[in-house]
């Protein structure tokens, strides 16, 4: 199976910062990648697909990018509406593995 | 709208079976492969199973092979997953999710809490 490692798993940080959160795949899966937030209480959200391809609706502040074994998501310029929890999926092969999610709170 | 939900949480005791049903609106049911995602209390999402538009196809998560089926009712817009032999560690919420053209899952219900304890 493979192994999907989110980092960091929490993360704080202010209204306005730039953040990044990596996941490093356990072998190569090209661009099989997809982000989800997920809110308390609330079902998860598709944010980015084919690992730079951003759903739509979803804020342009948001982008993927990576392929291979790295991936990251980076938000531009951070909205109270943007904490939450961030988890990554490989969809190149079975079973679809999620990552162990990035917490980010307000610091 | 596009909507889709859960149904037939409960608790049960290890060694129990369940059927959980997911109700479709809103979009062609038959067009769209369907998962179950799973998060148990206080932990991350798991991916569970898929079965493609027909029902050909189905994979399951090593964790639940073996115990656990999907399958759907075209006919019903309704995605089910049969559940026996359950087991502490199957205690989550369920997510049903349609699958885009893709592969990515773009439309979640909001879950059904199965509890698994004596």
């Amino acid at each position: 199976d493979i192994q999907l490692t989110q980092s960091p798993s929490f993360l704080s940080a202010s209204v306005g910062d730039r953040v990044t959160i990596t996941c490093r795949a356990s072998q190569g899966i090209s661009s099989y990648l997809a982000w989800y937030q997920q809110k308390p209480g609330k079902a998860p959200k598709l944010l980015i697909y084919a690992a730079s391809t951003l759903q739509s609706g979803v804020p342009s502040r948001f982008s993927g990018s990576g392929s291979g074994t790295e991936f990251t998501l980076t938000i531009s310029s951070l909205q109270p509406e943007d904490f939450a929890t961030y988890y990554c999926q490989q969809l190149n092969s079975y079973p679809r593995t999620f990552g162990g999610g990035t917490k980010v709170e307000i610091k | 709208e596009v909507q889709l939900v859960e149904s037939g949480g409960v608790v049960v005791q290890p060694g129990g079976s369940l059927r959980l049903s997911c109700a479709a609106s809103g979009f062609t049911f038959d067009d769209y492969t369907m998962h179950w995602v799973r998060q148990a209390p206080g932990k991350g999402l798991e991916w569970v199973s898929l079965i493609s538009w027909d029902g050909g196809s189905t994979y399951y998560a090593d964790s639940v092979k073996g115990r656990f089926t999907i399958s759907r009712d075209n006919s019903k817009n309704s995605l089910y997953l049969q559940m026996n032999s359950l087991r502490t560690e199957d205690t989550a919420l369920y997510y049903c999710a349609k699958e885009k053209v893709g592969g990515y899952m773009d439309v979640w219900g909001k879950g059904t809490t199965v509890t698994v304890s004596s």
